[in-house]
């Protein structure tokens, strides 16, 4: 069954660093999306991303996040300056292929910022 | 604005006990409903859906009714066991829009 990937699993990165987290959505999918959730609580939405170009994003995505799908396969987020309350589950997720449009999520990737 | 609100946790039951988890939800349109799973350590897992009124989804003995008249979408299962617990977000999303997620719901089912 086709599923979405990320990479790394877990990231451990020092404050004022800048980390690119890594999807490779479904391959027929057209909308792709990241949430994040902090330990213990919800899972937030923070941006959406089609046609190459970003769609929706929530007041948690600032100017220290952006997205980009630099070929056909990639869906990253990049977070310019960590700071440490970015310590987070980064979910990535994507949608739009045929059949219905339900979510699909990757299995995470866990940032933490010392 | 739109939302869902679910139940608070956790619940804790004995395995075999029937579980309920409400949820409702305040939308405009017609949005398709979803129940998550999050297994301990684990990333988000659909557990069933439901894309329009009157619609039952159901996996893994779980069920859930898309009520329109009571704008709720709860989450039952007959018998439940020690490896159901985990983490139950209840969510909607309009079509190909963002997925809204509830709070949460911890469910510990103890032997």
């Amino acid at each position: 069954e086709p599923e979405v990937t990320q990479t790394p699993s877990h990231q451990v990165t020092q404050m004022g660093q800048e980390v690119i987290l890594r999807c490779v959505p479904i391959s027929n999918h057209l909308y792709f999306y990241w949430y994040r959730q902090i330990l213990g609580q919800k899972v937030e939405f923070l941006v959406s991303f089609y046609n190459n170009e970003i769609s929706e994003k929530s007041e948690i995505f600032d100017d220290q996040f952006s997205v980009e799908r630099p070929d056909g396969s990639n869906f990253t987020l990049k977070i310019r300056s960590t700071k440490l309350e970015d310590s987070a589950m980064y979910f990535c997720a994507s949608s739009g292929g045929s059949g219905w449009a339900e979510a699909f999520f990757g299995q995470g990737t866990r940032l933490t910022v010392v | 604005g739109n939302s869902v609100t679910q139940m608070e946790g956790p619940v804790t039951l004995s395995e075999e006990a029937f579980l309920t988890i409400n949820c409702t939800y305040t939308a405009t349109g017609y949005p398709s409903l979803f129940w998550y799973v999050q297994y301990p350590g684990e990333g988000l897992q659909l557990l069933l859906k439901a894309t329009k009124a009157d619609d039952k989804g159901s996996n893994k003995g779980f069920e859930a009714t898309y009520r329109k008249e009571t704008t709720s979408f709860h989450l039952e299962k007959g018998s439940v066991q020690v490896s159901d617990s985990a983490v139950y977000f209840c969510a909607y999303s309009g079509g190909y829009q963002k997925v809204t997620f509830g709070t949460g719901t911890k469910l510990q089912v103890i032997p």
